[in-house]
């Protein structure tokens, strides 16, 4: 079935430093493509998402393009921030059964250091 | 809006013991789902409803019961817990993507983390 494989992590960083969390997907058609991002004593929250080919999905200076080729969806930003320290899932949606549904890799945990 | 809301935030259960996680969302959204957390799994999809009185089993179903009387509300009951359900339970809720649309967020609620002994 569709499914979605993650970096593990854990990430440390130091602030400003340059990110990379990759994930690479696998589907029988075409999914949408998300990050959702989880801090501490949260729900998830959408970060950015992609419902195409080539489409670049960003926002809060994180950014992912939606790679057909490689079929991955790394997610990444050039200068991080300590509020960044949080855990990242990547996921895609496919629909089933006449309904959506939205699958999520297994999340990697950054924390990002002063 | 207060959005996706859920009660208890912690939950201690002996084994065999039965409760009821409640959810409840104030969008008006017909999807509704629950997820489990764990560490090293990421989030598995228990149950789902597409709308009042729909549901279905998702990934890891077994020991849990739901219903959808209302629009608003999608409790996730356990019947008799066992050890094995410790986990973070969150439950989200989406508006039913128009068509072939497929750029539908969910919006999820704080969790509800529970520990059985």
């Amino acid at each position: 079935g569709d499914s979605v494989t993650q970096m593990e992590g854990p990430v440390t960083l130091s602030e400003e430093a340059f990110l990379t969390i990759n994930c690479t997907y696998t589907a029988t058609g075409y999914p949408s493509l998300f990050w959702y991002v989880q801090y501490p004593g949260e729900g998830l929250q959408l970060l950015l998402k992609a419902t195409k080919a080539d489409d670049k999905g960003s926002n809060k200076g994180f950014e992912a393009t939606y790679r057909k080729e490689t079929t991955s969806f790394h997610l990444e930003k050039g200068s991080v921030q300590v509020s960044d320290s949080a855990v990242y899932f990547c996921a895609l949606s496919f629909f089933q059964g006449g309904s959506e549904k939205l699958v999520f890799g297994k999340g990697t945990k950054l924390t990002v250091n002063p | 809006n207060a959005g996706v809301t859920q009660t208890p935030k912690f939950q201690v259960l002996k084994t065999g013991q039965s409760m009821t996680l409640q959810c409840a969302q104030d969008m008006n959204h017909e999807y509704m789902s629950w997820y489990r957390q764990d560490p090293g799994m990421g989030l598995r999809l228990i149950h789902y409803s597409v709308g009042a009185g729909i549901t279905d089993q998702g990934e890891v179903p077994n020991g849990y019961n739901v219903s959808r009387s209302t629009t608003e509300d999608f409790p996730l009951r356990l019947l008799s817990a066992a050890p094995s359900q410790t986990s973070v339970y969150f439950c989200a809720s989406t508006s039913r993507p128009p068509g072939a649309g497929r750029s539908y967020e969910q919006y999820f609620g704080p969790g509800t983390r529970l520990t059985v002994t």
